[in-house]
């Protein structure tokens, strides 16, 4: 059974351009989840999609947006890329089958803005 | 809200030795817990869990408990091994509570030094 994947696995952006991050769930898993894990911050919560709706939002600036697909699948969308916005973007994926406890995280994307 | 706290790391210890990780938390709810661990490089992987009170989660040698009255969930193991060396992260969820999303401590790395 394939993980969670995540497109990019690195990518560079000039401050001020706008990039999107993809993610595709575990087959079956209908709930996805976005974290940022900047340097010294830990894994902060940025958005939760659960039957293409968006469930729950952390505290970051609406240039953090995304949207779920009707297969599931998500992007994060962050608008006018700012330094610290440099990051590993990790992905999460949940199902009812595991009674929305088994959380699985894909290998994250690197962004790094300059 | 929901939070949790992790001792501060870094942690060195010796080939063998036991390893102990204070986790505690707060929650409005009843939550579910977790020990997540990142190897240098990759993304999160689910160590153990817990779902309720006095369940004992384990796995590869660690394990923990979910001690409703002291609201913690320490991560032992009785004799570390160089391959151990990565960071823990403590996370809850709190569904009951309508929060699905993870809500993880800052994480503590491991060194473990033949």
């Amino acid at each position: 059974e394939a993980g969670v994947t995540q497109s990019p696995t690195h990518l560079i952006k000039t401050r001020g351009q706008q990039v999107t991050l993809r993610c595709s769930p575990i087959s079956g898993h209908t709930s996805v989840y976005w974290y940022q894990q900047a340097l010294g911050l830990g894994l902060q919560f940025l958005l939760w999609y659960d039957e293409g709706e968006e469930r729950n939002r952390g505290n970051f600036p609406p240039r953090f947006s995304g949207r779920q697909f009707p297969n599931y699948s998500s992007e994060l969308n962050v608008n006018a890329l700012e330094l610290e916005d440099s990051a590993l973007y990790l992905c999460a994926s949940s199902g009812e089958s595991e009674g929305n406890y088994g959380y699985t995280f894909g290998s994250g994307t690197r962004l790094t803005v300059v | 809200g929901d939070s949790v706290t992790q001792m501060e790391g870094p942690v060195t210890l010796s080939e063998e030795a036991f390893l102990t990780i204070n986790c505690t938390y707060t929650a409005t709810g009843y939550p579910s817990l977790f020990w997540y661990v990142q190897y240098p490089g990759e993304g999160l992987q689910l160590l153990l869990k817990a779902t309720k009170a006095d369940d004992k989660g384990s796995n590869k040698g660690f394990e923990a408990t979910y001690r409703k009255e002291t609201t913690s969930f320490h991560l032992e193991k009785g004799s570390v091994q160089v391959s151990d060396s990565a960071v823990y992260f403590c996370a809850l969820s709190d569904a009951g509570a309508g929060s699905y999303q993870l809500t993880f401590g800052k994480g503590t790395k491991l060194s473990v030094i033949p």
